[in-house]
């Protein structure tokens, strides 16, 4: 079986400075790795994805994130936050192949003027 | 493109009433999945389709709950009877069948039973 763990649920940072949002997965499997932002009464929009080749990943927004399979972590990092960035941070993981996500708790990330 | 359409995107409803959701996905796409996201639980999947076809419902919580997709633009998600415990926002999302890892969510429906 797959999970996913988000290891803070809330991560208040002020601006201009740089955030990491962790993830760790557990599958038996080979898996892909998601990091979704969901913005206040809107739905999910996908911020970057790992499905195979260089471990580090870049994503809109200025975000990346490094698959370390070793450590089954997938961490999301942002050099220089700004307000806008405020939202909740799902990171999801899909068995290569396989049709489901697993999502993870969210990380709700604030930024502080 | 317009992207995944979900309707309504407020309902509030008493105990004990027939609750509908509807969805219209990305034109082209023929994967269809069902998510309700909760506070206690967080995102949960409820049931996918594939090419109209329901693929995997375990994560449907009861018969209360059902889902349909009579064609390719179009499904739903019913509820009947509703409970206060049913409040939730349902997400519909929407893929290319093979690239689940690549979905498209709607903008959710926030159901209030009272």
């Amino acid at each position: 079986a797959q999970s996913v763990t988000q290891l803070d649920s809330q991560v208040p940072v002020f601006e201009e400075a740089p955030v990491e949002l962790r993830c760790n997965y557990s599958s038996s499997v080979s898996v892909y790795l998601f990091w979704y932002v969901q913005y206040p009464n809107q739905g999910l929009q996908l911020l970057l994805k790992y499905l195979s080749g260089s471990t580090l990943v870049k994503g809109i927004n200025g975000f990346e994130a490094e698959f370390n399979k070793s450590q089954t972590s997938f961490h999301l990092r942002k050099p220089s936050v700004h307000i806008s960035d405020t939202a909740e941070y799902f990171c999801a993981v899909s068995v290569v192949g396989g049709n489901q996500f697993y999502f993870g708790t969210g990380t709700s990330l604030t930024v502080i003027p | 493109d317009a992207g995944v359409i979900q309707s309504p995107r407020h309902e509030v409803t008493e105990m004990g009433q027939e609750v509908t959701l509807r969805c219209k996905p990305i034109s082209g796409h023929n994967s269809l999945f069902w998510y309700r996201q909760t506070m206690m639980r967080g995102l949960e999947l409820l049931i996918y389709f594939n090419n109209n076809v329901p693929i995997d419902d375990s994560g449907m919580p009861e018969d209360r709950f059902s889902a349909k997709m009579p064609n390719a633009s179009f499904s739903t998600l019913k509820i009947q009877p509703s409970e206060p415990r049913d409040s939730a926002v349902y997400f519909c999302a929407s893929s290319l069948s093979g690239r689940a890892y690549e979905q498209y969510f709607g903008p959710g429906t926030r159901l209030t039973v009272t």
